[in-house]
């Protein structure tokens, strides 16, 4: 059964771009969330999706927004990229909205020049 | 709300010697608690959780926890260290926002290091 799968791995940006991040959830799970982790503010909830509806919103401006697909998988974007927005994002998915797990993938590695 | 405090930014042990990792914990609501592992460049690997019942939690890699409400704490331990233990720990907390959603309140880790 494969895991969440999260990509790219790996990605430069220019400050001023705009990036979208993709995430798979595990076949048959319908939550996607996503965080931002940095080694000044550690792991931070970014959103949470449930059956394309997010459900639940972190602190962060309105320039991290995401949506999720009716196959379940959710994209992340952020525009106009600031040099703090170099983080390691990563995606956890859960079964249903009931479920207590989550399981991450590797997160994308997103580096702002 | 939520919050999580890992005590120890950095924790050393020689290899076979007990690991305790602290982690203390502020909820609303009777809490879910999680712990879970982060190696270099990779994602996070659940570990073990607390969700309702027995307090004293196993998971894997012999690892084990205990939930104790008096102390609002759920410290990780293991008997004996290995040299692949060596990685960083998140503890977590679940929050409630709204019906149904989910919200993992973090730590801000504990790097294990564990010495020949």
């Amino acid at each position: 059964k494969a895991g969440v799968t999260q990509t790219p791995r790996y990605l430069i940006k220019t400050r001023g771009q705009q990036v979208t991040l993709s995430c798979s959830p595990i076949s048959g799970h319908r939550s996607v969330s996503w965080y931002q982790q940095t080694p000044g503010q550690g792991l931070q909830f970014l959103f949470e999706y449930f059956s394309e509806t997010q459900r639940n919103k972190g602190n962060f401006p309105g320039r991290f927004s995401g949506r999720q697909f009716s196959n379940s998988r959710s994209e992340m974007n952020v525009s106009t990229l600031e040099l703090g927005d170099s983080a390691l994002y990563l995606c956890a998915s859960r079964r249903t909205d009931r479920n207590t797990e989550a399981f991450f993938g590797q997160g994308t590695r997103l580096t702002v020049v | 709300a939520q919050s999580v405090t890992q005590l120890g930014s950095h924790v050393s042990v020689s290899e076979g010697a007990l690991v305790l990792l602290r982690c203390n914990y502020s909820s609303s609501v009777p809490p879910y608690l999680f712990w879970y592992v982060q190696y270099p460049n990779q994602g996070l690997q659940l570990l073990l959780k607390y969700t309702t019942g027995a307090t004293l939690v196993k998971g894997i890699n012999g690892f084990e926890a205990e939930f104790k409400k008096s102390e609002t704490s759920f410290h990780l331990t293991k008997p004996s260290a290995h040299m692949s233990d060596a990685a960083e720990y998140f503890c977590a907390v679940r929050g409630r926002s709204g019906a149904g959603s989910y919200q993992l309140t973090f730590g801000k880790g504990t790097k294990l290091s564990v010495i020949p």
